[in-house]
């Protein structure tokens, strides 16, 4: 099992342009969540989906969107970049509420 | 609302020893889970040890083992005989049930450093 994979793994946008972060899990877990975590700093959750067509906002939902067609994909979209979301971005997975999340590798964006 | 508070930014410990990095939470929730989390310089989070709030006993994995003061609201992580790659950023996270989401809520986390 590749657990969670997270593309790309670095990324620089500009001011303005969009993109979309990549999440694959193969663990058949219904839960599914992004975060972002900026430097120093603890993480905070920005969007989950507890099942395939279910997702909610988090802590931090405000210039992102997410989906979820399918059990194994989550991934999060950015619109009109902005400087202060230059941060390290994770997706994890969980397969029960209450039960450890595994996180993926995490994706490096910074937004000049 | 919930929170998380870890109130060491950075810690040292000598190799071979046992530390303990503090964690204290607010809920008012009955049921919820503790978990802490390794990060190290290399950015992953790994999972180390998990508490429910109705478990009795304390958490072991382990050289890891945390120490779970309900009445205090504290979730301590106690490492013990310290190694080199024990050096890492440690979070304290805190699940509720509100909604039965398993969305965590994370502290601002402890750098370790293991000293030889």
């Amino acid at each position: 099992n590749a657990g969670v994979t997270q593309t790309p793994k670095f990324r620089i946008l500009k001011i303005g342009q969009s993109m979309t972060l990549q999440c694959t899990q193969d663990m058949n877990h219904n839960y599914m969540y992004w975060y972002r975590q900026d430097p120093g700093m603890g993480l905070k959750l920005i969007y989950y989906s507890v099942g395939a067509g279910i997702t909610d906002k988090g802590e931090v939902p405000n210039g992102y969107n997410v989906s979820r067609s399918t059990t194994e994909d989550f991934p999060l979209r950015l619109e009109l970049a902005a400087p202060s979301q230059t941060s390290v971005y994770f997706c994890a997975s969980a397969s029960h509420v209450g039960y450890e999340q595994y996180f993926g590798p995490g994706t490096r964006l910074t937004v000049t | 609302a919930q929170k998380i508070t870890q109130t060491q930014p950075g810690m040292f410990v000598q190799e071979k020893e046992a530390v303990t990095l503090d964690c204290t939470y607010d809920t008012s929730d009955q049921s919820y889970g503790l978990f802490w989390y390794k990060q190290p310089s290399s950015g992953e989070m790994i999972f180390l040890i998990y508490q429910g709030s109705y478990d009795e006993q304390n958490a072991t994995e382990g050289r890891y083992s945390l120490n779970f003061q309900k009445a205090r609201k504290s979730a301590n992580l106690v490492i013990s005989a310290s190694q080199l790659g024990d050096s890492a950023m440690y979070f304290c996270a805190m699940r509720g049930v509100s909604g039965n989401t398993g969305k965590l809520i994370f502290g601002q986390g402890t750098t370790l450093q293991v000293k030889p």
